[in-house]
Formats: structure tokens, sequence, C-alpha cells
């Protein structure tokens, strides 16, 4: 079984702090993503990265940056938190699908981000 | 651009009843589609897929099928449980894409 892991469920920070996100899979996967989840928003895309040091900007990635220095562990960057970063944080792993495209994402459990 | 729209608003339905979740799309070329769930307190996981038209993905007596036609992908199940109950996304990858675009999601909620 695909495994995804997320270095916290839950975390609590001051405004200001700098976060770190962290996430692992097992299963040598290329891609990977950070989604946040807010009611009513669904899943946005933060950024993704497809290869070691390779990184892309996703829909919403002001105020994010990440890290992909191996190919299992993927890292987001809150540089300075802030309250509407207030969020649930979802990683992502897949591998590259047969027409060339991101095939079966799985996720993690997710990250319960509160900033106070 | 790729997007998925899905019916507003959750969904509460008794068990045993017949679950319907609709699910359109726009994409360029030939996309792959699938079901999300998402449990309580949990990741979201997958729940069926489908790569080519008229495919029909299944998995846990949930079943959808890939539309061409009228660019949908709707989630049926026949008898629902209180297990069931979770949010659904539906979501597409186009061809040489490395993302997912999902629906907005849709909370279903099983009564006993």
């Amino acid at each position: 079984d695909v495994k995804v892991t997320q270095s916290s469920r839950y975390l609590v920070k001051r405004t200001g702090e700098k976060v770190f996100l962290e996430c692992v899979q097992d299963m040598d996967h290329e891609n990977m993503f950070w989604y946040r989840q807010d009611p009513g928003l669904g899943l946005r895309l933060i950024y993704f990265s497809y290869d070691v040091k390779m990184k892309e900007k996703g829909d919403i990635p002001e105020g994010y940056s990440v890290s992909r220095e191996k190919k299992e562990r993927f890292s987001l960057i809150l540089e300075s938190a802030s309250t509407n970063q207030t969020s649930m944080y979802l990683c992502a792993s897949a591998v590259v699908g047969g027409q060339g495209g991101t095939d079966t994402q799985y996720f993690g459990p997710g990250t319960r981000l509160t900033v106070l | 651009g790729n997007s998925v729209t899905q019916m507003e608003g959750p969904v509460t339905l008794s068990e045993e009843a017949f679950l319907t979740i609709n699910c359109t799309y726009t994409a360029t070329g030939y996309p792959s589609l699938f079901w999300y769930v998402q449990y309580p307190g949990e990741g979201l996981q997958l729940l069926l897929k489908a790569t080519k038209a008229d495919d029909k993905g299944s998995n846990k007596g949930f079943e959808a099928t890939y539309r061409k036609e009228t660019t949908s992908f709707h989630l049926e199940k026949g008898s629902v449980q209180v297990s069931d109950s979770a949010v659904y996304f539906c979501a597409l990858t186009a061809y040489g894409n490395n993302r997912l675009a999902f629906g907005k999601g849709n909370q279903v909620v099983v009564i006993p």
C-alpha cells in the first residue's frame, strides 16, 4: 500500500512564525503536491513538484514556498505565518500516468494548522 | 482551462436510499476522471476512476460512467449506508498535465 505521511495532524503557531510542514511518501512517486482545503472552496493547489529540486506554482502560491531535496520528501514552508493561512493542508503524491499526465493521487491524512 | 463542476450543497438521505452526485467537466483533449472520498478526519482516497469514454469505474457499490457526449461523470450508489457519510470530490487530469482539477466537493450525510 502507498503511504503518504505528514509530520503533524494538528499544529498551532503564532502570526509571524516560520512554519514547516513535512510530507513523506514511500512509493518512489515522481509527482508530489501541496493543497489547502477550506470550507466552501474545496481543494486548492499551492505548489507541486515533478522531480527532485523541481517545482511549479499552483493556484495560490502567495505566502508559501516549497522544498524537494529528496524524491520522497516534499516540504511546505510558510515564511511568516498569517491568520488567513489557518487551514487544513493536504499532501499528495502520484506516478506519471500513461498519458504523460499525473495518475491517481495518494493523500496524506492532513495537517490542521491554526495561526493565532 | 480544465475545470470540474459539482452540484451545489450537501446531500442528506436515509439509509438504503439511492445516491446520485452530479459532476460535469470542461477539458481539452481526453482527460482521465476520478472520484475521491474523504471520510471525517482523514485525507482523500481514490474511490474510482475512468480513463476513456464509456468506461465505467466501480468500487464499494459506487459507479460512475465517463460520458464524453455530455462531459459528465456522475457518481451513483444504489443503497447507501451510514458509513458512506463523507465528502465526495470529482476530479480530472488531462493529457500531459501534472495537475488534478477538483470540484468543490459534496458533503453526503446518511441518516439511519
